[in-house]
């Protein structure tokens, strides 16, 4: 079956520019996840949805970060007034439950570049 | 304070031989589960393995298997008999009982040479 999708896959913005980072979870998965990867780094959690609601969002960095789930399905991350550090991987997984042993299923990735 | 440490940043390996990557990871939570992921180049992370706090068996899978020390709190990922495609970074993560996300190691950079 299908996997996590993540689009766009690239994205290049100006500094001060609003975007947005769209994830397609796997069929059925109720758990969704966002984390963040630096070059060379382990990725580092953001935010986490049960079903539409975001049951953790401790690891989002500021208040220009912002993530919505309105259906329970797809997710959008929403980063305002773009700055250079916020240049990284963008991953999205999710998982079909919440079990101790439940690994997590990544996308590819959006790789944000911002000049 | 890091939950998962991954001292080794990067590692060579002959094809055909064995690697041992080290983790070492903290918590007080006596549930917990640990995971090891490959991530290639191309940038996907791909899962590979996972151990279960109260597994009595070391876990396995296929060439893969962790050498699970729970009193030093260490959980190594071995890969058996090497090929090119095992290059790429591996990393580590926990996930604690009472938590469902991942947190993740710095991740060690394997290179297989022929």
């Amino acid at each position: 079956g299908a996997g996590v999708s993540q689009t766009p896959s690239n994205k290049v913005t100006e500094k001060g520019k609003y975007v947005e980072l769209r994830c397609d979870p796997i069929s059925g998965h109720t758990a969704l996840y966002w984390y963040r990867q630096s070059l060379g780094q382990g990725p580092e959690f953001l935010i986490y949805f049960q079903g539409t609601g975001a049951a953790d969002d401790s690891g989002l960095p500021n208040d220009r970060f912002f993530a919505v789930r309105p259906e329970g399905s797809v997710s959008t991350l929403k980063i305002q007034r773009t700055e250079r550090g916020d240049s990284a991987v963008y991953l999205c997984a999710s998982s079909s439950t919440q079990g101790l042993n439940s690994p997590l299923h990544f996308g590819n990735g959006t790789r944000l570049t911002v000049t | 304070a890091q939950k998962i440490t991954q001292t080794q940043p990067g590692m060579f390996v002959q094809e055909k031989e064995a690697v041992t990557l080290d983790c070492t990871y903290d918590t007080s939570d006596p549930s917990y589960g640990l995971f090891w992921y490959k991530q290639p180049s191309s940038g996907e992370m791909i899962f590979l393995i996972y151990q279960g706090s109260y597994d009595q068996q070391n876990a396995t899978e296929g060439r893969y298997s962790l050498n699970f020390q729970k009193a030093r709190k260490s959980a190594n990922l071995v890969i058996s008999a090497s090929q090119l495609g095992d290059s790429a970074m591996y990393f580590c993560a926990m996930r604690e009982g009472t938590d469902y996300k991942l947190s993740f190691g710095a991740g060690t950079t394997v290179t297989v040479r022929a």
